[in-house]
């Protein structure tokens, strides 16, 4: 166990529909970092938060949303979900000068 | 933005030694990170390179030449257990220094 709590692991829904992917960091970490992996383009970096505030974007759609609560969990929302869009979703925190990310074991999205 | 290389595939047998190559092309360096994957697993942190050199952490090493802008990640005295997915990474200025990953490298060990 990483300490990363992501939830749910597993999520099969249909095209157009819309989809909220939970984390909650390590006790201690400030950071959240979300990454979507497929097998076409490998781990891409969507979004970053930092104690509640946006950080940094990445190659994220418009279609994606994110945010981070004051208890530091952050959820990622997906809508008009396409086919596309199935892959695996890490979260990932680390702690103010941290060399690593731990990352969460991630939530297994399919869209059919 | 960045790009980083690796080699898709490496195989080794148990006991050998191994190394996965990194190369890197950047806008700004702030480092060069290890990551291993296990199938259906999350990437689990293994090192982290700021400076020219070898790193050592038990059996696994990691070297970053800034000036070649290259680095590799070498495992010794393989185990059936390292059989993985290999990341190198870098942190990306264009995404506030959050890590950009490379392709990932797929040790296979055998017996």
């Amino acid at each position: 166990d990483s300490g990363v709590t992501q939830t749910p692991k597993h999520l099969i829904t249909a095209t157009g529909q819309r989809v909220t992917l939970r984390c909650s960091p390590r006790s201690g970490d400030l950071s959240v970092y979300w990454y979507q992996q497929s097998l076409d383009q490998g781990l891409q970096f969507l979004i970053q938060y930092y104690n509640g505030e946006e950080r940094a974007k990445g190659n994220i759609l418009e279609r994606f949303s994110a945010q981070q609560f004051p208890d530091l969990h952050s959820e990622l929302n997906l809508s008009s979900l396409e086919l596309g869009d199935s892959a695996l979703y890490f979260c990932a925190s680390s702690a103010p000068g941290a060399y690593g990310y731990t990352f969460g074991s991630g939530t297994r999205l399919t869209v059919v | 933005g960045q790009s980083l290389e690796q080699p898709s595939e490496v195989t080794a047998v148990e006991g050998a030694i191994v190394q996965i190559n990194c190369t890197y092309q950047t806008s700004g360096f702030y480092g060069l990170s290890w990551y291993q994957q296990h199938d259906g697993g999350a990437p689990t942190f293994l090192s982290y390179n700021a400076l020219d050199g070898l790193e050592e952490t038990g059996r696994f090493s990691s070297f970053l030449s800034r000036s070649d802008s290259y680095g590799y990640l070498l495992l010794q005295e393989l185990q059936m257990k390292d059989s993985a997915s290999y990341f190198c990474a870098v942190r990306d200025p264009n995404y506030g220094q959050n890590f950009v990953f490379g392709p990932g490298t797929r040790l296979s060990v055998l017996p």
